[in-house]
């Protein structure tokens, strides 16, 4: 089976830097993927990393070690739209499975 | 281009009544999800196809059946419903074997 670790609940003021960490254990891993949800509404994909390292896609970045089965999304100059839910999602096949998010609340 | 519909968007139900939920893409996606998400508990895969034609069980499929006789269409069924399936449905497609999805608005399911 696959499990996720990561934590429930960050707040931060606007303009901080936010560090969310997952870890997780897995068969068969091919990646780890990360998605942004809104209030409940449809998720949407931020990043994904098949390999060590670090992926920037604007002010956010998503690093990986598949060594320590261990990964991160860092969200840097915080701004009040990035106060949502995110999931970390391993890859296994053709399937995902999500970790049970991490609520991120941007204070002014 | 609509992306990824679902319909409904809200539905109630007593328990034991049946009904189908409806998803629909216009990307011509191979592969196609349905999960759903409780309070607490991210999103977990209820059943997924990798093209028209083929099913395949994911981690929480009981009380559950889909079909994909065309490929922009995913159903998923509830036979008899239950209290326990009041949920969140969320219907997604993807590309590229699956790290990519896109996801639907969700349907919004309460079982009496």
């Amino acid at each position: 089976g696959q499990s996720l670790e990561q934590p429930s609940e960050v707040t931060a003021v606007e303009g901080a830097i936010v560090q969310i960490n997952c870890t997780y254990q897995t068969s068969g891993f091919y990646g780890l993927s990360w998605y942004q949800q809104h209030d409940g509404g449809a998720p949407t994909f931020l990043s994904y990393n098949a390999l060590d390292g670090l992926e920037e896609t604007g002010r956010f970045s998503s690093f990986l070690s598949r060594s320590d089965s261990y990964g991160y999304l860092l969200l840097q100059e915080l701004q009040m739209k990035d106060s949502a839910s995110y999931f970390c999602a391993v890859r296994h096949d053709y399937k995902l499975s999500f970790g049970a998010g991490t609520t991120v609340t941007v204070r002014a | 281009n609509a992306g990824v519909t679902q319909t409904p968007k809200f539905r109630v139900l007593k328990t034991g009544q049946s009904m189908t939920l409806l998803c629909a893409q216009d990307m011509n996606h191979e592969y196609m999800y349905w999960y759903r998400q409780d309070p607490g508990m991210g999103l977990r895969l209820i059943h997924y196809s990798v093209g028209e034609g083929t099913t395949a069980k994911g981690e929480v499929p009981d009380g559950y059946n889909v079909s994909r006789l065309k490929k922009q269409n995913f159903l998923l069924g509830l036979e008899s419903a239950a209290p326990s399936q009041t949920s969140v449905y969320f219907c997604a497609s993807s590309p590229d074997r699956g790290y990519e999805q896109f996801f639907g608005p969700g349907t919004r399911l309460t079982v009496l």
